[in-house]
């Protein structure tokens, strides 16, 4: 069945640092979604990207769609401490969302 | 998102009873879901209903069951608990027409003994 691979599944870095989660797709996707979910909360919808290469800014927040809309990547610039959390991609998977399994942040200060 | 509220949010049981977690949702939204999140293995669908005379089993259904009581109500059911179905339960809703976005309840933290 359809896959929605993310790596890392962890990610360490030192507050100031940049950081980048990726995730690819078994299948091309008409779309592919981020979400959020800080520690002890629930996933947050963050954007929604649907055109081939499209790339979205956030702050310090840049997602991008690949060419043949089978990966996308999430990337912080300069973390800060209010970073941390797990970041999760999801695709439409037939008549449901088939979500990856996360990429973990811890932000040390 | 305050728009949909689970209940409880914790409960802790023992092997073998019942038990009902509640999903209510404000957003009109047709779409509902449940999710399980288990540590490092992301959000794993259990069922999903796109209106109320509408029941699709997810992934992982066994041992699980589920009734749509209103469009604004799912409920998930376990009938019979057993300690591997100790996990964070979410339920989500959705609208079709605004890109399936999924706005997810509080969860439900279930422990089984």
């Amino acid at each position: 069945g359809q896959q929605v691979m993310q790596i890392p599944q962890y990610q360490h870095v030192q507050e100031g640092e940049d950081f980048t989660t990726y995730c690819n797709s078994s299948t091309t996707l008409s779309n592919i979604q981020w979400y959020k979910q800080r520690p002890g909360g629930h996933p947050v919808f963050l954007i929604q990207l649907v055109k081939s290469g499209e790339v979205k800014k956030q702050k310090r927040l840049t997602f991008q769609f690949g060419e043949a809309k089978k990966n996308s990547s999430l990337h912080i610039t300069a973390t800060q401490t209010t970073d941390v959390g797990t970041y999760f991609c999801a695709g439409p998977g037939g008549f449901k969302t088939i979500f990856g399994a996360g990429t973990r942040l811890f932000v040390k200060a | 998102d305050a728009d949909v509220t689970q209940t409880p949010r914790n409960r802790i049981t023992k092997t073998g009873k019942r038990i009902m977690l509640e999903c209510s949702q404000t957003k009109g939204h047709d779409r509902m879901y449940w999710y399980r999140q288990d540590p490092g293995l992301g959000l794993r669908l259990i069922y999903y209903s796109f209106d109320v005379k509408d029941i699709n089993k997810g992934e992982i259904s066994d041992g699980y069951s589920v009734s749509r009581q209103a469009q604004a109500k799912f409920s998930l059911s376990l009938e019979s608990a057993i300690p591997n179905q100790t996990a964070l339960y979410f339920c989500a809703t959705s609208d079709y027409r605004g890109g399936d976005t999924q706005y997810f309840g509080p969860g439900t933290r279930l422990t089984v003994l």
